[in-house]
């Protein structure tokens, strides 16, 4: 079974533009969550999708949204780039929402605001 | 609020030695889930071993096993027998039971572990 993959891995971008980040997750997961990791805040819960629906959202400015389709795959959104929203964003699947079930993450993209 | 706290920002291990990895949490709650999971240097974020509060009993995973005591709020790494491979940023995390249905994760700050060969 493939492994969760996000896309793009790397991102460079210059303030004020926004970005559209991609997740995948493993094959018969239907839930997917956002984390935003930096040196300083370290890994900061974002959202979490389960059947195309949000089901939790941390505390982040408006300017981070997200989206998960039919098939689970998720997108995150931000707008309006600020450098301080360079970082590494993970995304998580799992088969579903609560419960034990493992949470499997993928390799990151790396957003870089100029 | 829920925090996790991991007050050893580096810890430095020898090859085939033993070391502990602290964790601290904070929360209200008498069930939930506890968790290490392990980050190698650019690489993905794997699932270590995992702890339920209603269990007694110690989670163990081959060389990792965990010291729970839920009355202390405490959760402690063991990774026996260390191997070079070990080498990785570890970070202890939680999951509110935010009524039964989520999968989020609150991280402590992390420990970059060293194995020295």
């Amino acid at each position: 079974k493939a492994g969760v993959t996000q896309t793009p891995r790397y991102l460079i971008k210059t303030r004020g533009q926004q970005v559209t980040l991609s997740c995948s997750p493993i094959s018969g997961h239907r839930s997917v969550s956002w984390y935003q990791q930096t040196p300083g805040q370290g890994l900061q819960f974002l959202f979490e999708y389960f059947s195309e629906t949000q089901r939790n959202k941390g505390n982040f400015p408006g300017r981070f949204s997200g989206r998960q389709f039919s098939n689970s795959r998720s997108e995150m959104n931000v707008s309006t780039l600020e450098l301080g929203d360079s970082a590494l964003y993970l995304c998580a699947s799992s088969t579903t929402s609560g419960s034990h079930n493992e949470q499997f993450f993928g390799p990151g993209t790396r957003l870089t605001v100029l | 609020a829920q925090t996790v706290t991991q007050s050893q920002p580096e810890m430095s291990v020898q090859e085939a030695e033993t070391v502990t990895l602290s964790c601290t949490y904070d929360t209200s709650e008498s069930d939930y889930y506890l968790f290490w999971y392990k980050q190698p240097p650019s690489r993905q974020m794997i699932l270590v071993i995992r702890q339920e509060a209603y269990k007694q009993q110690n989670a163990t995973e081959n060389r990792f096993s965990v010291n729970f005591q839920k009355a202390a709020k405490s959760f402690s790494l063991k990774i026996s027998d260390s191997q070079l491979g070990d080498a990785a940023m570890y970070f202890c995390a939680y999951r509110i039971p935010y009524g039964g249905a989520t999968n989020k994760l609150i991280f402590g700050t992390g420990t970059l572990l060293a194995v020295q060969p």
